[in-house]
């Protein structure tokens, strides 16, 4: 059962353009909801995070925004540059509790060309 | 992130052979985590453990063994190694006490099952 669905897989845009990548969950008791970065030959490495107290998160040209009633959240890359290429991770999890562990989508490999 | 690491960083290795990957912590985390990443699938829990005596299946635990030596390192072993265990394995680390809950991700070893 995939909790988490990640869409599109891979997504080409160009320098200065905007990229968006979604993903969807089923869980309801979800309330964290980071982003992970992996650039070639690293780990992923925490990008940004929201929990769905708000509804959208801005650090810098990367913004989150948390739908909550449709079980939905997005990463949104503005100006996106070529340095942005990386496969991104979205993830949720139930915080805090002792069980706590990431449920991650599958990934999407964003190009950003020249 | 260089308060994980991992060894080895590249592994080719035949089928039936035993292979132990090693990760160790500088950040002083309860947990650690084993994940395997394959092309499209993304970032699959192996193993988890939230102490020294606490140890738990992930959702690809088959096929897999894990020893948790220390707080600061946490192994993965292939008992009997098979071409489909061919993946990027990434250690990862995260607090207990974080109000974050990130996970801190090692290198990455990449594992050749022939």
């Amino acid at each position: 059962q995939q909790q988490v669905k990640q869409s599109p897989q891979s997504l080409i845009v160009q320098k200065g353009g905007i990229s968006i990548i979604n993903c969807a969950y089923e869980n309801t008791a979800f309330d964290y909801f980071p982003w992970y970065q992996q650039f070639p030959g690293k780990g992923p490495a925490l990008l940004i995070a929201i929990r769905p107290d708000v509804s959208e998160k801005k650090e810098g040209r990367f913004t989150i925004s948390f739908n909550k009633s449709a079980k939905q959240f997005s990463l949104h890359i503005m100006d996106s540059q070529p340095g942005d290429s990386a496969t991104y991770f979205c993830a949720a999890t139930v915080s805090g509790g002792s069980n706590y562990k990431l449920t991650f989508g599958k990934g999407t490999l964003l190009t950003v060309n020249p | 992130d260089a308060d994980v690491t991992q060894t080895p960083r590249n592994r080719i290795t035949k089928t039936g052979k035993r292979i132990m990957l090693e990760c160790s912590q500088t950040k002083g985390h309860d947990r650690m985590y084993w994940y395997r990443q394959d092309p499209g699938l993304g970032l699959r829990l192996i193993y988890y453990s939230f102490d020294v005596k606490d140890i738990n299946k992930g959702e690809i635990s088959d096929g897999y063994s894990v020893s948790r030596q220390a707080q600061a390192k946490f192994s993965l072993s292939l008992e009997s190694a098979i071409p489909n265990q061919t993946a990027l394995y990434f250690c990862a680390t995260s607090d207990r006490l974080g109000a974050t809950d990130t996970q801190y991700f090692g290198p990455g070893t990449r594992l050749t099952v022939l």
